[in-house]
C-alpha cells in the first residue's frame, strides 16, 4: 500500500469547514484513497473512498489532485461531533493479500 | 446481523488468567480484521481471516494469542495467560471480499479488556 502522511493536529472552529490534507505520492493508478474517523472510546467509522474523481456524500467531501499524489478531505460544517482521528489510507481496491494498516492520522479538535 | 457485534463489551480479568473475545461480522461479509487499541495509541493490527484462505497472523505479537474463525462467519480471538500489557481495546472489523472496486471496513465497537 501507498505510504501517507498526514498532520498529527488540527483545529477547527465549530461551523467553519475542516480541510483535513492526506499526501500519498507514491500511490498507483489502482489504488483508492479511503478515509475513516474514530471517534473516542468508538470503533473506527468509515467516511469516503475515491479513486479519481472528487466525491461527495452526506458526511463529507474528497478532492483528489489530478496527478492523485494528495488528498483533501471536507467536512463543509464541522460541529463539536466531529472531533476525532481522521485517518486517510490508500489501497487496492480489491481486500489484497496484505493486512489494512492504520496510521497515526490527523487528530481534529472542533473547537466552540 | 445489521453491524458487527462483538462481545463481551467489557472484560476484567486477572493476570495470567485466559480470556476469549468474540466478533460476528456482517452477514455475508468473508474477511474479517482484529485489531487492538492500547490506551492513547493507535489501531494495532493483529490478524486478517479472508474467505477461505489461510489467515494473515503477521501481526500476532506472542503465540499466547490465538483466533479462529469456524464456518466463515464467527471469529473468537483467545488470548493465553493474560498480562497487564494486553489490557486494550480489541476491535473486530469485516467486509465483503471478492467484490471487485474499493473495499470499506465495518467495525464492530469493540471489547475493552482489563487485566489487573
Amino acid at each position: 500500500d501507498a505510504k501517507t502522511t498526514q498532520p498529527p493536529s488540527m483545529d477547527c472552529a465549530e461551523g467553519r469547514a475542516a480541510n483535513l490534507p492526506c499526501n500519498h505520492s507514491t500511490i498507483s493508478g489502482n489504488e483508492y484513497v479511503y478515509w475513516y474517523r474514530q471517534i473516542h472510546s468508538q470503533g473506527p467509522q468509515y467516511i469516503i473512498h475515491g479513486l479519481k474523481n472528487n466525491e461527495t456524500n452526506e458526511m463529507a467531501s474528497l478532492i483528489i489532485t489530478e496527478d492523485r499524489k494528495s488528498s483533501t478531505l471536507i467536512l463543509p460544517h464541522a460541529t463539536l461531533r466531529d472531533t476525532a482521528v481522521y485517518y486517510c489510507i490508500v489501497r487496492v481496491g480489491m481486500p489484497g493479500n496484505t493486512p489494512l494498516v492504520f496510521g497515526k492520522g490527523t487528530r481534529l479538535s472542533v473547537i466552540a | 446481523g445489521a453491524g458487527v457485534s462483538q462481545s463481551p463489551s467489557n472484560k476484567v480479568t486477572e493476570k495470567g488468567k485466559d480470556v476469549e473475545l468474540r466478533c460476528d461480522p456482517i452477514s455475508g461479509h468473508t474477511a474479517l480484521y482484529w485489531y487492538r487499541q492500547s490506551l492513547g495509541q493507535g489501531l494495532e493490527f493483529l490478524i486478517y481471516f479472508q474467505g477461505n484462505s489461510a489467515p494473515d497472523k503477521s501481526g500476532l505479537p506472542s503465540d499466547r494469542f490465538s483466533a479462529e474463525r469456524t464456518g466463515g462467519s464467527v471469529s473468537t480471538l483467545t488470548i493465553q495467560r493474560t498480562q497487564q500489557e494486553d489490557s486494550a481495546v480489541y476491535l473486530c472489523a469485516s467486509f465483503r471480499s471478492g467484490v471487485s472496486g474499493a473495499n470499506v471496513l465495518t467495525f464492530g465497537a469493540g471489547s475493552r479488556l482489563t487485566v489487573l
